[in-house]
């Protein structure tokens, strides 16, 4: 089965700094990849996703991500982050049998 | 107009009762699922279901049973409740292995 790995379980940085959130995959054929948000108290909400063409994709709220094949990593990135971003991040690759496979998460704090 | 809803949002109940978690979504999708998420926030698949059909079924104790009476619906039958069930579960849909959207989330304390 595929896999997800999110190496940084927590990560702050201040308002107005750029953002980069990793996240490698493991999957034996082309993979649908997907970063969700989830705020405190609140269900996952998508952010971007990725099944095939532009290896950058673009999300709401600014975010953007790049699929690497080579590197089988799918990073998240946002160029200037809001007090507002603040919530845990989950990485994810899906089969084709619907079978979506989460990262651990990684939480982001924002600093003033 | 809520895409996927789930009832009820916070459950509360003594180990060894038997609890039902209901799930509907309106956004004509043909695949529904159940996820739990632990206190450290892992997010696992327990089961997902096709056009009623049963085609996701992780290792979850039989003292989980799904049931989908219809596409829109998919229900979560816990029996028999311990303290380790406590945790958020979330229901999901999609059309085919297209993006999951998600329901708040039910949040089960076993006391």
């Amino acid at each position: 089965a595929q896999s997800v790995t999110q190496p940084d379980i927590h990560i702050t940085v201040s308002e107005g700094a750029s953002l980069e959130l990793r996240c490698n995959y493991s999957y034996g054929a082309t993979p649908y990849l997907f970063w969700y948000v989830q705020s405190p108290g609140q269900g996952l909400q998508l952010l971007l996703k990725y099944f095939s063409g532009d290896t950058l994709v673009q999300g709401i709220k600014g975010f953007e991500a790049e699929f690497k094949r080579s590197q089988s990593s799918f990073n998240l990135r946002k160029p200037s982050v809001h007090w507002s971003d603040a919530a845990e991040y989950f990485c994810a690759v899906g089969a084709f049998n619907n079978d979506m496979r989460f990262g651990a998460g990684t939480r982001l704090t924002v600093k003033p | 107009d809520t895409a996927v809803s789930q009832t009820p949002k916070y459950l509360v109940t003594q180990m060894g009762n038997d609890k039902s978690i209901k799930c509907e979504q309106n956004l004509g999708h043909d695949t529904m699922y159940w996820y739990k998420q632990d206190s450290k926030k892992f997010l696992k698949i327990m089961f997902s279901y096709n056009n009623k059909e049963l085609i996701i079924n992780e290792t979850v104790p039989n003292r989980f049973s799904p049931k989908s009476p219809d596409k829109a619906h998919l229900n979560l039958h816990i029996n028999s409740l311990e303290l380790g069930d406590s945790a958020v579960y979330f229901c999901a849909s999609s059309l085919r292995a297209d993006t999951q959207y998600f329901g708040p989330g039910t949040r089960l304390t076993v006391l």
